[in-house]
């Protein structure tokens, strides 16, 4: 059973600029959510996706957009980087969207904007 | 105000020891609550996940919450340097939206 993997692993850009992290789901599962994870501070919730549909949104602009493929695999997309977008992104998946599932993470891509 | 407060260490503890990491939150709505481990570059790792108020035990690891005060709590027996990671709390009530705590970092010297 392969597990949640994520690419690329790191990525610097900059200011302005637009960036794709891409995330594939583990076997079965077909949620998956994506979090913010700043230097020295917990993930923070970006939205869920569940069957290909936006499925909850955290507190964060319209520029953080995402898609969820067929496949469950999953992009998430940032327009107009900004400096504190800077920080660990990690995407979990579960069996489903119930909070009672449990989230298997992957191990993040590190962007940073310069 | 955050909706969930941990406080962020660094604990140091000698191998062997008990150790107790604990998370306050404001949200009467919680009902799920969970314990991570975070390794360096690594992604999360569900430890243990508790429904409600109660104790949960699994192996050296036991977790307690108190809804009434708001308070969940972590403790680890006989402590080994393996176990030297951040560790974070998170919960959530019944819909999508999980909310962690900054985590506190735990070192554990042989």
């Amino acid at each position: 059973e392969t597990g949640v993997t994520q690419s690329p692993t790191h990525l610097i850009k900059t200011r302005g600029q637009q960036v794709t992290l891409r995330c594939s789901s583990q076997s079965g599962h077909n949620t998956v959510s994506w979090y913010q994870q700043a230097l020295g501070q917990g993930p923070q919730f970006i939205f869920q996706y569940y069957r290909e549909e936006e499925n909850g949104r955290g507190n964060f602009p319209p520029r953080f957009s995402g898609l969820q493929f067929p496949n469950y695999s999953s992009e998430l997309n940032v327009n107009a980087l900004e400096l504190d977008d800077s920080a660990l992104y990690l995407c979990a998946s579960s069996l489903g969207q119930g909070p009672y599932n449990e989230q298997f993470f992957g191990p993040g891509t590190r962007l940073t904007v310069l | 105000q955050k909706e969930v407060e941990q406080d962020p260490g660094p604990l140091s503890v000698p191998e062997g020891a008990i150790v107790s990491l604990n998370c306050t939150y404001s949200n009467s709505a919680f009902q799920y609550f969970m314990w991570y481990r975070q390794y360096s570059r690594k992604g999360p790792e569900l430890l243990m996940y508790t429904y409600s108020s109660g104790n949960k035990e699994d192996g050296r690891f036991t977790a307690q919450v108190d809804k009434s005060s708001k308070y969940i709590s972590l403790f680890i027996r006989d402590s080994q340097p393996s176990d030297s990671a951040t560790y974070l709390c998170a919960m959530t009530g019944n819909g999508n939206q999980f909310y962690f705590g900054t985590g506190t970092s735990l070192t554990v010297i042989p």
